[in-house]
């Protein structure tokens, strides 16, 4: 198993502009999560998913959109990029009361 | 808003020294209770699990709760350089598993 995977591992922006985050599991794990982390901070949830086309807004959703088409996929889109996006994006996944498994993050930097 | 917190440090320790990291929770209801371990530029690794009060013990590692002081700790016996690490504390939030992290304390083992 691959676990969780996450595209891509770096990414410039330039303000204004769109990119997807893709995430995607291989454990059919029913619960998926994205967090941002910003330097020397905590992991805050921006939006989670606890199955296909089930999603919801977490702490910090503002500017972000989601969805969940499939178990494997739970792709992140930003809209018109700002510098307060720049943060390193990890996405999660688990089984019911499992512990969550991380992706190895998406490091995103907008100017 | 339910909160977590912990001393940034940095913590210091020699090799071979005893490292303990605590984290107060906010909310009084929490059940689940977490120790992350993450290297820079890494994602986050669970270390420890905790659900009930005393210790928890995993090798080096001992998780400590103590619900009616809303206090959680880790220690680390025999620490070694290459458990120099962020350590973030994360509480389970809601029902549907989201976790909400401290800041993390930054611990350096010194050779």
């Amino acid at each position: 198993n691959a676990g969780v995977t996450q595209t891509p591992k770096f990414r410039i922006l330039k303000i204004g502009q769109s990119m997807t985050l893709q995430c995607t599991q291989d454990m059919n794990h029913n619960y998926m999560y994205w967090y941002r982390q910003d330097p020397g901070m905590g992991l805050k949830l921006i939006y989670y998913s606890v199955g296909a086309g089930i999603t919801d807004k977490g702490e910090v959703p503002n500017g972000y959109n989601v969805s969940r088409s499939t178990t494997e996929d739970f792709p992140l889109r930003l809209e018109l990029a700002a510098p307060s996006q720049t943060s390193v994006y990890f996405c999660a996944s688990k089984r019911d009361s499992y512990e969550q498994y991380f992706g190895p993050g998406t490091r995103l930097t907008v100017t | 808003q339910k909160e977590v917190e912990q001393n940034s440090g940095p913590l210091s320790v020699p090799e071979g020294a005893i490292a303990s990291l605590n984290c107060t929770y906010s909310d009084r209801g929490s059940q689940s209770f977490f120790w992350y371990r993450q290297y820079s530029g890494k994602s986050p690794e669970l270390i420890m699990s905790i659900y009930s009060n005393g210790d928890q013990e995993d090798g080096r590692f001992t998780a400590q709760l103590n619900k009616a002081s809303q206090y959680v700790s880790l220690l680390i016996r025999d620490s070694q350089p290459s458990d120099s690490a962020t350590y973030l504390c994360a509480v389970r939030g809601g029902s549907q598993g989201n976790l909400i992290f401290g800041k993390g304390t930054k611990l350096s083992v010194k050779p």
